[in-house]
């Protein structure tokens, strides 16, 4: 069974420019999760979406970032436009019930604005 | 608010030692659950356990075990035996009952010598 796969790995973008993270969940999870990981700092939840619907969207930092899951399947996440802040390594996770069992994460993004 | 706290920022220790890394955690909910997870070199966040606060019983898995107090809030982590293999960044996370979002813990990395 596939797991949670984040693309790209890694991006480099400039100040000011534009870039969209992908996370596919593992199929039949209707929970997806973003957090994201600045250095040094603890992981911090971004979004978490019920199939379609963002069920908490509290973490996102501000309205430069968008987050979409379509058809609930397959998520991504916009930053428009991309900050030096906001360089760091973007996770996304999926679960069927955190109550019942664990959340699988994926390899994560690292996102380098310079 | 939900809090977890990983005092030991880095460990280092020779190969075959024991190592115990520290997990406090803070929250008002009755039921929740706390996590590990590891994280490798290869960037993704793997799985260990997940305990529900009902359930105080130690576990051992082969060369890991985990400690759970709630007297002292606190959810630790042992390697016996350590290998060059266990050196990675490691997570605490907790979920409060009812929500399906992970709040983790800055991570202590681990660097296992030979």
């Amino acid at each position: 069974e596939a797991g949670v796969t984040q693309f790209p790995s890694h991006s480099v973008i400039e100040k000011g420019q534009t870039v969209t993270l992908r996370c596919d969940p593992i199929s039949g999870h209707d929970n997806l999760y973003w957090y994201r990981r600045v250095m040094g700092k603890e992981i911090k939840f971004l979004l978490h979406f019920v199939k379609e619907s963002k069920q908490d969207e509290s973490g996102m930092p501000n309205n430069r970032f968008l987050a979409e899951r379509t058809g609930g399947t397959y998520s991504t996440l916009k930053v428009q436009p991309a900050e030096l802040e906001d360089s760091g390594v973007y996770f996304c996770a999926s679960s069927q019930d955190l109550r019942a069992g664990e959340a699988f994460f994926g390899q994560g993004t690292r996102l380098t604005v310079v | 608010a939900q809090k977890v706290t990983q005092a030991q920022t880095e460990i280092s220790v020779v190969e075959k030692e024991d190592v115990t890394l520290d997990c406090v955690y803070e929250t008002r909910d009755t039921t929740y659950y706390l996590f590990w997870y590891k994280q490798p070199p290869s960037g993704e966040l793997v799985f260990l356990i997940r305990r529900n606060s009902f359930d105080e019983q130690n576990e051992i898995s082969g060369r890991y075990s985990w400690n759970f107090q709630k007297s002292t809030s606190s959810f630790n982590f042992t390697i016996t035996a350590s290998q060059v293999v266990d050196s990675a960044v490691y997570f605490c996370a907790l979920s409060e009952g009812g929500y399906s979002t992970l709040t983790f813990g800055k991570g202590t990395m681990l660097l296992v010598s030979p």
